[in-house]
């Protein structure tokens, strides 16, 4: 059964870095596309970014272009998001999506939390 | 961007009631549309996909319809474990895009 593990969530201060990681166990991970999606408090669901099997595209949200970037190892079949000057509106909780554009499968989810 | 709105935002309904929710695209996606289940304090479930066809598992009571700017989520009827909030999205370009939600609570 395909799943999805995030972490690396916690407290941060505005304009500080968090990166959370992925891990991906009961699917060959190199096959797919993959995905974060991230969900503020009361809120509804956002696209962050995706990464193509090979990691040689990736895409990028507006709201976080220039300061999140997404990578993959697939030898450890792991995803990652460093996040970069992070702001109060990137409060969040951020899932990791199975696929590039349909998420048949997410992970928990960890929250993200900038505050001072 | 492509934008997403999904209608009503809420409703109230009882076990067995037939529930329609509406989904409309800002342009043409063909048939692009996917949707969500969400339970509070969990992930989403991926119910349906290409508009209309249902993930492996997923029960019969589900159904989505449409292509182009509009589409429906119908649950035939209504099962205790079916109150929930539901997001559609597109996967037609980028960035992918949800509506806003459309919460089932119990009357």
């Amino acid at each position: 059964e395909a799943q999805l593990v995030e972490s690396g969530g916690g407290l941060v201060q505005p304009g500080g870095s968090l990166r959370l990681s992925c891990a991906a166990s009961g699917f060959t991970f190199s096959n797919y596309w993959m995905s974060w999606v991230r969900q503020a408090p009361g809120k509804g669901l956002e696209w962050v970014a995706n990464i193509k099997q090979d990691g040689s595209d990736k895409y990028y949200a507006d709201s976080v272009k220039g300061r999140f970037t997404i990578s993959r190892d697939n030898a450890k079949n792991s995803l990652y998001l460093q996040m970069n000057s992070l702001r109060a509106e990137d409060t969040a909780v951020y899932y990791c999506g199975r696929g590039g554009g349909n998420f048949d499968c997410w992970g928990q989810g960890t929250l993200v939390t900038v505050s001072s | 961007d492509i934008q997403m709105t999904q209608s009503p935002s809420s409703l109230s309904a009882s076990v067995g009631d037939r529930v329609t929710i509406t989904c409309r695209a800002s342009q043409s996606i063909k048939n692009y549309l996917i949707w969500y289940q969400q339970k509070p304090g969990k992930a989403p479930k991926f119910l349906i996909y290409a508009a209309s066809t249902l993930q492996s598992g997923v029960p019969s009571r589900f159904s989505g319809s449409g292509s182009g700017t509009d589409f429906t989520l119908t649950i035939s009827s209504l099962q205790p474990e079916d109150f929930a909030t539901y997001y559609c999205q597109q996967n037609y370009s980028i960035p992918r895009t949800f509506g806003p939600g459309t919460k089932v609570d119990i009357k």
